[in-house]
This record gives C-alpha cells, sequence and structure tokens, in this order.
C-alpha cells in the first residue's frame, strides 16, 4: 500500500502560470516532506522541504504548504517556466527515520508551454 | 549539498552476467549511502542501505545474495547485480544523506539486461 501518493501522474501548464502539484500520504508518523525533480535519465535533485511542524515553506518560486489534518502537501511554482518541465517526486521521511531513508510517490510530469 | 557521482549512467548486458554500479561521494563522507530502483512509471524505491566497514541492510524482498553492495570507504559504495536478468532491467539510483534530513542523489544508472 502506497503511503506517499501522487494521484496526477502528469500537469501540462503555461508559461507564466501557476503550477500545483499535489500530493497525499497516509502516515501520520512522517515528520519532514520533501519535494525533488528529476529530468530523464538523471538522479533526482533536491527542490525544496518542510517540516511536519511548519504550514509553508517559500523558496524562489517554489512554494510548499502542508495541511497535516489532511494528509496533504502541495508544491506551488509560480510563475512557471519551460525549463520546470520535469517530473516531480514527493517524498516523506518517517519520525525518527533513517537520515535519507525517504518513501516516494509516483511522481507527476510537470509540462510548462512557452 | 554533498556531490553524488554514479557511474555508469547506462549499461547493457547479458542475461546471466554480473554488472557493477559505482556510487562516489565527492566532497562528503558518508557513513551511510542509499540504493534506490525505479521501474517505469513507478516510485523510487529503496533497495538498501549501505553501511560503511559493515553489512548491508535490505528491504524486504530484496535478494542479498543477487544485490551484492559494498562500502568500502567513507566516499564510494558499489551495487553488484549478480546474475542478471530482463527483469533486473531498471534505473537505480544511490544517495547520500546529509544535514539529517536531505538525501542527494547520483546521475542514476539505466541497466538493460538483454
Amino acid at each position: 500500500d502506497q503511503q506517499v501518493k501522487q494521484n496526477s501522474p502528469s500537469l501540462s501548464v503555461q508559461e507564466g502560470r501557476i503550477s500545483i502539484l499535489n500530493c497525499d500520504y497516509t502516515n501520520s508518523m512522517f515528520d519532514y516532506f520533501l519535494w525533488y525533480k528529476k529530468y530523464p535519465a538523471e538522479g533526482p535533485t533536491f527542490l525544496i522541504s518542510i517540516s511536519s511542524i511548519k504550514d509553508k515553506n517559500e523558496d524562489g518560486r517554489f512554494t510548499v504548504f502542508l495541511n497535516k489534518s489532511a494528509k496533504h502537501l502541495s508544491l506551488h511554482i509560480v510563475p512557471s517556466q519551460p525549463g520546470d518541465s520535469a517530473v516531480y517526486f514527493c517524498a516523506a521521511r518517517g519520525r525518527g527515520g533513517s537520515q535519507g531513508n525517504l518513501i516516494f510517490g509516483k511522481g507527476t510530469k510537470l509540462s510548462v508551454k512557452p | 549539498g554533498a556531490v553524488v557521482s554514479q557511474h555508469p549512467s547506462r549499461v547493457i548486458c547479458k542475461s546471466g552476467t554480473s554488472v557493477k554500479i559505482e556510487c562516489r561521494s565527492l566532497d562528503f563522507q558518508a557513513t551511510t549511502m542509499f540504493w534506490y530502483r525505479q521501474f517505469p512509471k513507478q516510485s523510487l524505491m529503496l533497495m538498501a542501505t549501505s553501511n560503511e566497514g559493515s553489512k548491508a541492510t535490505y528491504e524486504q524482498g530484496v535478494e542479498k545474495d543477487k544485490f551484492l553492495i559494498n562500502h568500502a570507504s567513507l566516499t564510494l559504495s558499489t551495487l553488484t547485480v549478480t546474475s542478471a536478468h530482463p527483469e533486473d532491467s531498471s534505473f537505480y539510483i544511490c544517495s547520500v544523506p546529509e544535514g539529517g534530513t536531505e538525501a542527494f542523489f547520483g546521475q542514476g544508472t539505466r541497466l538493460t539486461v538483454v
């Protein structure tokens, strides 16, 4: 059973608009959430993270929102750029879990059209 | 963050042969490294935790005799896929945890067994 779910396999957005990628999780013991960006044939690149004690973290064009009661987090990219086109993975770490031992969603492929 | 180099990026081998994949932490001494596998349209799945100077810890369902892991130094972990079969064809990625939360990934290795 998947503990981290990304229910949208793909998302298409126009350049300059907002991209919203969603992620749901089932385990309330997760204490840290991360978003990774992955280009084809490359390893994932860390993008942004959020601790379970926060509900928002912002870094430039990227903002992650966490709704613990709904066990839901989202990544907002604004404005979206063609270079943002990639697969985005949501990942979670269990409380007290081994460093870097992350549980990943299946990913959402974002396409930003010029 | 840590710079992680993985080699080779792509390998094609014949069924029954063995393939070695290297993961190097270039600027960070890693007592622990993680090996993941990603099948098409699936999430990254943790295979094993590589521990410097001791035996690796394998996730449930991963055959330790088939996927040999050696972590002989603080900067190098190797994954050897022994007696490879077509079903072992996948994208293998290593990661190095740093800072207690983030994990930095290698470029990945696309293994194709023919």
